[in-house]
């Protein structure tokens, strides 16, 4: 099983600020990672596919980045809707999908 | 518009069983492989089990093995998840979801849109 761990666990920042969230594969998974944001009562939604191309209609200041072993997601400058929790998911070992435990962002 | 519609969710006892449905529509079901994803409170996400196009391929999470089966009719558009042998640990949102993400007439196969609103299993006495 690949283990996807994230971090931080938290991350506290102000709206307009950058965000940079972390996500370590135990093996490699190539390129082959997502990034989803979840609101809460909500299902999560697609942000970043591939590692780092924007599914449709995510604004641009989401950016995804990485390879191998070693991925952030970066949100250039946070507005209020961002507030929520991101996961990342690997597709490498279909079809044995894992998931990281999650990054709450939360405002500062 | 895309969507997927969980039902069957409720509270049963321990050792007990339940059948979730996800209901389909906008897109050609019969197309895609679907699978489950569950959540439990306050924690991440966990996938459960995946189903191929044709059910020809089947794939459970080692958690699930052997209680779990996943199954689909395309006739109906619908995707069901029987869960036998309930433990406490089951307690979770279950989501279904599409394993492709398709966008401007590409699909990409491994990454899981749309999702459904999720349906909430609870395993208690």
């Amino acid at each position: 099983e690949i283990v996807l761990t994230q971090s931080p666990a938290t991350l506290s920042l102000s709206p307009g600020e950058r965000a940079t969230l972390s996500c370590r594969a135990s093996q490699s998974v190539s390129s082959y990672l997502a990034w989803y944001q979840q609101k809460p009562g909500q299902a999560p939604r697609l942000l970043i596919y591939d590692a780092s191309n924007r599914a449709t209609g995510i604004p641009a200041r989401f950016s995804g980045s990485g390879s191998g072993t070693d991925f952030t997601l970066t949100i250039s400058s946070l507005e209020p809707e961002d507030f929520a929790v991101y996961y990342c998911q690997q597709r490498s070992n279909w079809p044995l999908y894992t998931f990281g435990q999650g990054t709450k962002l939360e405002i500062k | 518009e895309v969507q997927l519609v969980e039902s069957g969710g409720g509270l049963v006892k321990p050792g007990g069983s339940l059948r979730l449905s996800c209901a389909a529509s906008g897109f050609t079901f019969s197309s895609y492989s679907m699978n489950w994803v569950r959540q439990a409170p306050g924690k991440g996400l966990e996938w459960v089990s995946s189903i191929s196009s044709s059910s020809s391929y089947i794939y459970y999470a080692d958690s699930v093995k052997g209680r779990f089966t996943i199954s689909r009719d395309n006739a109906k558009n619908s995707l069901y998840l029987q869960m036998n042998s309930l433990r406490a640990e089951d307690t979770a949102v279950y989501y279904c979801a599409r394993e492709t993400y398709c966008s401007g007439g590409s699909c990409y196969l491994g990454w899981f849109d749309p999702w459904g609103q999720g349906t909430l299993v609870t395993v208690s006495s």
